[in-house]
């Protein structure tokens, strides 16, 4: 049973240009978290997501930043026009019911704007 | 909604002592408790969690603590082996705005040799 997936791995992006980043759910989770780490800092929530809802997005900036979990295929995290200040870690956690419990994290996506 | 405070920000113990970790929960409504291990560069892992209908719990070498009238919980660590060396996130999940799980800011913890 694979982990939590995401990817990319390490991502790159100039001033402006749009991140997209993976995330494919532990086989049977249904719900998917995406988190934020900035260096020495702790993890800090962005949005819930169940299959095609979002369910709680309040961690988000409300500008150019967009989640989605379709039907088929990853959770996508978007980040549009990207800023220096984007620069950090993206995790994404999922869990098996809605109780939020037991999150697995996948291994993270670094993103650094140059 | 939900904020955690964590204490202390950095940990240095001697191999062997005991160390230990505490935060604060304002959300009178989170019923579970979880502790994240992160070593450098990787995923945060769970090592140990705790409901709110418990005041305590151990597996080996770890233990949690739960005091729900104070919203304190703590994590306690004995016997401290060089492994032991990473970030730990205390967190609290309640269903005030849909379940969310609200992280500590994280404890680094150096145990020496």
């Amino acid at each position: 049973n694979a982990g939590v997936m995401q990817n990319p791995r390490h991502l790159v992006r100039r001033r402006g240009q749009e991140a997209r980043l993976r995330c494919s759910p532990m086989k049977g989770h249904s719900h998917v978290y995406w988190y934020r780490q900035l260096p020495e800092e702790g993890l800090k929530f962005m949005v819930y997501l169940q299959k095609e809802n979002i369910i709680d997005e309040s961690g988000m900036p409300k500008e150019r930043f967009s989640a989605e979990f379709p039907k088929e295929g990853p959770s996508i995290l978007r980040i549009q026009q990207v800023v220096r200040g984007d620069s950090a870690a993206y995790f994404c956690a999922s869990s098996e019911t809605n109780s939020n419990e037991k999150l697995f994290f996948g291994s993270g996506t670094q993103l650094s704007v140059l | 909604g939900e904020n955690v405070e964590q204490h202390p920000s950095t940990l240095s113990v001697q191999e062997g002592d005991s160390a230990v970790i505490k935060c604060t929960y304002s959300d009178s409504a989170s019923n579970y408790f979880p502790w994240y291990k992160q070593e450098l560069g990787k995923r945060p892992q769970l090592i140990i969690d705790i409901r709110s209908n418990v005041g305590e719990k151990k597996d080996q070498r770890i233990a949690v603590t739960l005091n729900k009238t104070a919203k304190h919980f703590s994590l306690h660590i004995t016997e401290t082996q060089p492994e032991d060396s990473a970030v730990y996130f205390c967190a609290a999940t309640g269903n005030t705005g849909g379940f969310k799980t609200i992280f500590g800011a994280g404890t680094r913890l150096f145990v020496k040799a």
